[in-house]
């Protein structure tokens, strides 16, 4: 069984731009969660997606929003990029969203903001 | 507000010896603990979990920890370290108390460097 595919895997932008990042989960997976990690804040939750729709967000601001499409592929998206926003973006992949679910991560987008 | 603490940021070890990576976490519902390992330029690999049960898990690879909920502490152990060993362990948490489902909350990451 294929993993958890991120698209793509390195992007550099400049302040202001915005950006979408893509994640493929496993194959009969339903749920796709997202992270933000950074070497000062570590691991920080953005949101998860069920079903299309989101059930779950972290503290990010609204220029952070994301989708999920009906073959559980999902999106996110960041507005108007500030350079804080640098980070590595990881998606993760669970059958359902069963707190005991293990959740299988992608390699990550690597964002880079000039 | 759950919360996981890494104790110790980096732990240099020998290769063959004993290694515990120290993982305690705040929540006053029941939890769910996992450590996961990731190795550079890649994502997370789960490498075990606790969710009920026998309070010591296993991995396949030698480590194992402990659940121990009156000193709500995940500590993670292996007896004899390797250099591929060699990565960043974070502790991981999510509860039912607020039907978080999907949330994981982690640590901050402890960098195990095994040298020869």
């Amino acid at each position: 069984k294929a993993g958890v595919t991120q698209t793509p895997r390195y992007l550099i932008k400049t302040r202001g731009q915005q950006v979408t990042l893509s994640c493929s989960p496993i194959s009969g997976h339903r749920s796709v969660s997202w992270y933000q990690q950074t070497p000062g804040q570590g691991l920080q939750f953005l949101f998860e997606y069920f079903s299309e729709t989101q059930r779950n967000k972290g503290n990010f601001p609204g220029r952070f929003s994301g989708r999920q499409f009906s073959n559980s592929r999902s999106e996110m998206n960041v507005s108007t990029l500030e350079l804080g926003d640098s980070a590595l973006y990881l998606c993760a992949s669970s059958y359902g969203r069963v707190l005991q679910e293990t959740q299988y991560f992608g390699p990550g987008t690597r964002l880079l903001v000039l | 507000a759950q919360s996981v603490t890494q104790l110790d940021s980096q732990v240099p070890v020998f290769e063959e010896a004993p290694v515990e990576l120290r993982c305690n976490y705040s929540s006053s519902v029941s939890v769910y603990l996992f450590w996961y390992v990731q190795y550079p330029n890649q994502g997370l690999q789960l490498l075990l979990k606790y969710l009920s049960g026998s309070t010591l898990v296993k991995s396949i690879n030698g480590f194992e920890a402990e659940f121990n909920k009156s000193q709500t502490s995940f500590h993670l152990r292996k007896p004899s370290v390797h250099i591929s060993d060699t990565a960043e362990y974070f502790c991981a948490v999510s509860d039912d108390g607020s039907n978080q489902g999907g949330k994981l909350i982690f640590g901050q990451g402890t960098e195990l460097s095994v040298k020869p």
